[in-house]
């Protein structure tokens, strides 16, 4: 099936630093979710976007949906230890479309 | 809210086997729930739709024989292995969506169902 292209596919950085991660499409998608799952778990809903343009904040997690409803990116500020584990983007249709298409995911490592 | 609970964690059975997972929205209703499984250090792929009171939408290569789904209430759906073999072994993982007039209602996931076949 379709997948999304998420980048970049893994990333290493110090505790401290910010993160930005970004996901595309070739076709468009009316709502955008971004999730982290941890080894063994399922995935926890992070920030869902619903309007093209539309920027949305989480505490220290900040997400956009893109203009051409074609992509999406999202920022985490002052990474820390917990921030460890898998981000994966998934992109809705919706319309009565509620299948979701996931990205290939983000693996975030935080070096001590 | 939007919790969703998957039963059991993880399963390991010889081939031949045939394995039941169970899903479950523990503080709302969901009239449709989906299933995922997802291979080691890949992302999630979509299996079926499961549609309360209706039969289930299977995505293209997937054996509708084979992944049994039933979606019996508001709060349950089940997806059953049937006569496992060694390359069915992956994470299952199911979602759920709030069933409410509002239609912005995000999936939530289960923790997930380890399938090991022996």
């Amino acid at each position: 099936g379709q997948q999304l292209n998420q980048s970049p596919q893994s990333m290493f950085i110090q505790e401290g630093e910010d993160v930005s991660m970004n996901c595309t499409s070739s076709s468009i998608f009316n709502t955008w979710l971004w999730y982290k799952q941890d080894p063994g778990e399922g995935p926890v809903l992070l920030i869902a976007l619903y309007k093209a343009g539309e920027l949305t904040s989480n505490g220290r997690l900040t997400a956009q949906f893109g203009i051409t409803r074609k992509d999406s990116f999202l920022n985490i500020s002052a990474s820390i230890p917990s921030d460890v584990g898998i981000y994966f983007c998934a992109g809705q249709e919706g319309f009565g479309n509620e299948k979701l298409t996931f990205g290939t995911g983000t693996r975030l490592t935080i070096i001590p | 809210g939007a919790v969703v609970s998957q039963h059991p964690s993880w399963v390991i059975c010889k081939s031949g086997t045939s394995v039941k997972i169970e899903c479950r929205s523990l503080d709302f209703q969901a009239t449709t729930m989906f299933w995922y499984r997802q291979f080691p250090k890949q992302s999630l792929m979509l299996m079926a739709t499961s549609n309360e009171g209706s039969k289930a939408t299977y995505e293209q290569g997937v054996e509708k024989d084979k992944f049994l789904i039933n979606h019996a209430s508001l709060t349950l759906s089940t997806l059953t292995v049937t006569s496992a073999h060694p390359e069915d072994s992956s994470f299952y993982i199911c979602s759920a969506r709030v069933t409410a007039g509002d239609s912005n209602q995000p999936q939530h996931f289960g923790d997930g169902t380890r399938l090991s076949i022996l």
